[in-house]
């Protein structure tokens, strides 16, 4: 079954609008860890917030912040005034920290964000 | 900032060539790990380390093996390319510990083409 799940494949938005991102997990281990990267084009991987189980409030990050919602077991991303530069992949991923093996990132598949003049 | 290099942005093999793909990162980072990327495949794991000379192998492991020699260091074999491992390659680091200390540096990737 799949831990992390991202429903939107593909997303569009016009420049300057906010947009979320989708992102549902499912574990049973209550100390975990939410991230969220976003791939350009270019390929490479950049970090962009986390969020812990047991943090009070929701994470942000400058135009990003993360729609933590613990009883849906969802962590949508919030990206606020969309920039051209933001069209790229984003990726959501869970550490569960008392995992057997708490070194890995569960990760899911993606979603492509393009941003619209 | 953590800098995470790769040897190689692309990479062309003929089928049957033993492959080397190097990765090096400068933050004295205790896990090192090997991802394959495909289209709609997302980011899967090949093999990570969490200590010099220590491995473990991640969800898809057959036909590469791995080698952590010093500890900046983590490079992925393919004994034998094949054309089903056409992919990109992506290299990541990570401190070790909890919460935060779990985020993945990422280099830059491989793109690596076996005809």
């Amino acid at each position: 079954a799949q831990k992390i799940t991202q429903t939107q494949p593909g997303m569009f938005v016009q420049e300057k609008e906010a947009v979320t991102l989708d992102c549902t997990y499912d574990t049973s281990d209550p100390s975990y860890g939410l991230f969220w990267y976003k791939q350009p084009s270019s390929g490479e991987m950049i970090f962009l917030i986390y969020q812990g189980s047991y943090d009070q409030q929701n994470a942000t990050e400058g135009r990003y912040s993360l729609n933590f919602q613990k009883a849906r077991k969802s962590a949508n991303l919030v990206i606020s005034a969309s920039q051209l530069g933001d069209s790229a992949m984003y990726f959501c991923a869970m550490r569960e920290e008392n995992a057997g093996n708490n070194r890995k990132l569960i990760w899911g598949l993606g979603t492509s964000l393009a941003v619209n003049p | 900032d953590v800098k995470v290099t790769q040897s190689s942005r692309y990479l062309v093999k003929r089928t049957g060539e033993k492959v080397f793909l190097e990765c090096v990162q400068d933050m004295d980072h205790e896990n090192m790990f090997w991802y394959r990327q495909d289209p709609g495949l997302g980011l899967r794991l090949i093999y990570f380390s969490y200590d010099v000379k220590m491995k473990e192998k991640g969800d898809i492991p057959e036909g590469y093996s791995v080698s952590r020699e010093k500890k900046e260091r983590f490079s992925l074999i393919l004994e034998s390319a094949s054309t089903n491992q056409t992919s990109m390659y992506l290299c990541a680091s990570s401190l070790g510990g909890s919460g935060r200390r779990g985020e993945q540096f990422f280099g830059p990737g491989t793109r690596l083409t076996v005809l």
